[in-house]
């Protein structure tokens, strides 16, 4: 029979237009969450972290905004580059350094 | 540092056998854990380790399955007896805050 797998939404953009990947967390205790990227035959890289006393930090290109009142966090990538086309996924952490909950992930794809 | 280091990358075996899965964490870290990803499921915690202690293995599916720690540098995941259904990709990743992942090993089992 026919295998039903995860349909992972899927984010299309431009190069060199900013991208938004979103992800709904469960537990409101978490306190500390991930953004990873995960390439192809490749196993999930971290891109940044923010804490529960933090709504937005920044590293290099990307931006990750966290909203505790809906648990809620985003991650926006600055100029996306056909290097960021992979799968992006949440993580959240009731305690940091314990085991880490992961989202279904976000399929991005930078069209030149 | 090298990262994470499974091995073997790639593995295919027959219903029945058993199967070792390796990890080598970053020197350093506290925490180890084993995931797996299929398409069905996505990414699922199995179990980890502090200190080289199991903390949680809640996520291990059944019996056949068994992970252990003999000291800091090794890890293994063992299933005995392996089914087709256990075919996925299995990641070890260590951290100690943040989880850094190895490459994985892909478990093919026919």
């Amino acid at each position: 029979g026919e295998s039903v797998g995860l349909h992972l939404p899927t984010l299309s953009v431009q190069e060199g237009d900013n991208s938004i990947i979103n992800c709904a967390y469960s537990n409101s205790a978490s306190d500390y969450f991930i953004w990873y990227k995960q390439e192809s035959g490749k196993g999930p890289q971290f891109i940044i972290d923010i804490r529960s006393n933090m709504d937005k930090r920044q590293g290099q290109r990307v931006t990750v905004l966290l909203n505790k009142t809906v648990k809620h966090l985003s991650l926006q990538i600055a100029a996306t580059q056909p290097g960021d086309s992979a799968v992006y996924f949440c993580a959240e952490n009731p305690h940091a350094g314990n085991m880490l909950t992961f989202g279904g992930g976000t399929r991005l794809m930078v069209k030149p | 540092d090298a990262g994470v280091i499974q091995s073997p990358r790639h593995e295919v075996t027959e219903m029945g056998q058993e199967v070792t899965l390796r990890c080598k964490p970053i020197s350093g870290h506290d925490y180890l854990f084993w995931y797996r990803q299929t398409m069905m499921r996505g990414l699922e915690l199995l179990i980890y380790f502090n200190n080289n202690v199991p903390i949680d293995d809640s996520g291990m599916p059944e019996d056949r399955f068994s992970a252990k720690m003999p000291n800091a540098s090794f890890s293994t995941l063992k299933i005995q007896p392996s089914e087709p259904r256990d075919s996925a990709v299995y990641f070890c990743a260590t951290g100690d805050g943040e989880a850094f992942f190895g490459q994985g090993t892909r478990l093919t089992v026919v």
